[in-house]
């Protein structure tokens, strides 16, 4: 079946710092990509949807200059933690969609723990 | 806004014993349930889907039934085994718009 990479799968990293989190659609082209973002024993949250060479739509609340996207290519969206800080520590994780497929045809990356000092 | 409220984990069983994580769910219109599988290192996995009231998704034995009445989605297993240890994730959706998630529920099933 489709498979959805991510990179890397955790990371520990300075306050103040920038860190970057690949994701990668291995076996299909994906023009929208999905971020969540999980703090400890709440849901996940859908951060924002990547667009492939277009801005990305965040949702309300998520700082859009802080998590910054890039979705240069049909199989690679990048999520950018910039100026990273103890309170950006939780668990993000990727998707990604087929074109043309249904929602249950979300496929899923495995996730990254940022931990931020 | 649309919401899913599940059980809290973590729920240990034995192997082979009755297996019930509870869902529900908060939403207009007619959503889509869905429950997803996490295993250890491994991303999110579509387990079982409904898309309309008293549909009953199933899959390797586990299943759960569209609720519209309780608005629930309960998950279910008659006998788990270890191989079933993994966080369970109860989540909703209406056509091609966000999915909408639970907490996850982990289970961890002991020989």
């Amino acid at each position: 079946g489709a498979v959805v990479s991510q990179h890397p799968s955790w990371v520990i990293c300075k306050s103040g710092t920038s860190v970057k989190i690949e994701c990668r659609s291995l076996d299909f082209q994906a023009t929208t990509m999905f971020w969540y973002r999980q703090f400890p024993k709440q849901s996940l949250m859908l951060m924002a949807t990547s667009n492939e060479g277009s801005k990305a739509t965040y949702e309300q609340g998520v700082e859009k200059d802080k998590f910054l996207i890039n979705h240069a290519s049909l199989t690679l969206s990048t999520l950018t933690v910039t100026s990273a800080h103890p309170e950006d520590s939780s668990f993000y994780i990727c998707s990604a969609r087929p074109p043309g497929q249904d929602i249950e045809k979300l496929f899923f990356g495995s996730g990254t723990q940022l931990s931020v000092l | 806004g649309d919401s899913v409220t599940q059980m809290e984990g973590p729920v240990t069983l034995s192997e082979e014993a009755f297996l019930t994580i509870n869902c529900t769910y908060t939403a207009t219109g007619y959503p889509s349930l869905f429950w997803y599988v996490q295993y250890p290192g491994e991303g999110l996995q579509l387990l079982l889907k409904a898309t309309k009231a008293d549909d009953k998704g199933s899959n390797k034995g586990f299943e759960a039934t569209y609720r519209k009445e309780t608005t629930s989605f309960h998950l279910e297993k008659g006998s788990v085994q270890v191989s079933d240890s993994a966080v369970y994730f109860c989540a909703l959706s209406k056509g091609y718009q966000k999915v909408t998630f639970g907490t996850g529920t982990k289970l961890q099933v002991i020989p």
